[in-house]
């Protein structure tokens, strides 16, 4: 089955303190891994994507095909960066590009 | 920068009425779809559409239907809303196997 598993509903860390979001997967063939993110009162935007290997905003994902995990890392959280973050995956190549969203993480981020 | 419109950003409708939620993007994107967002569930693909009048059913079609009559524009139609259908609703659209841009989303509720 393809699935998306994020097992922390809320993440709450000091500003400065590292970040970690979690994100497993289930998928039978190559899969594209994206995280997004929506701001308060904003639209639902891509942060990054595995094959592009960026860091935007501070924050880098490496795709372990071992674990079958995606997690988000930043170093040095700040309070602009509490919002929601969804993982999700397609498959690798795909026209249509459906995703597969998890479940979501909400990070807050306290001064 | 690619703008992808959604008719309304508040809807209150009454059980057994027909519903129209309408979608338009301005880059000549091939892909559209149609997701709703719960608290606890993430994102669940509806309907998605990869042509003009080409539409494929997602992981929750039940109690849904779609239409796209021009290439721009992808209406979700709920045929006689319920309250569980109470939600709020994204639209997205892409160019086969790239990033999806999301709409701001129309928060519906179902009386």
């Amino acid at each position: 089955a393809q699935r998306v598993t994020q097992p922390e509903k809320l993440l709450s860390v000091f500003k400065g303190a590292p970040v970690e979001l979690k994100c497993n997967y289930s998928y039978s063939g190559s899969p594209e891994l994206f995280w997004y993110v929506q701001y308060s009162r904003q639209r639902l935007q891509l942060l990054l994507r595995h094959i592009s290997r960026e860091s935007i905003k501070g924050f880098t994902a490496d795709l372990n095909k071992g674990e079958t995990s995606f997690h988000l890392k930043k170093p040095f959280a700040q309070e602009e960066d509490s919002a929601m973050y969804y993982c999700a995956l397609s498959g690798l190549g795909g026209a249509t590009n459906k995703l597969i969203f998890g479940t979501g993480t909400l990070l807050a981020v306290q001064p | 920068d690619v703008k992808v419109t959604q008719s309304s950003r508040y809807l209150v409708k009454r059980t057994g009425e027909k519903v129209f939620l309408e979608c338009v993007q301005d880059m000549d994107h091939e892909n559209m779809f149609w997701y709703r967002q719960d608290p606890g569930l993430g994102l669940r693909l509806i309907y998605f559409s990869y042509d003009v009048k080409m539409k494929e059913k997602g992981d929750i079609p039940e109690g849904y239907s779609v239409s796209r009559e021009k290439k721009e524009r992808f209406s979700l139609i709920l045929e006689s809303a319920s309250t569980n259908q109470t939600s709020m609703y994204l639209c997205a659209s892409s160019t086969p196997g790239e990033t999806q841009y999301f709409g701001p989303g129309t928060r519906l509720l179902v009386l």
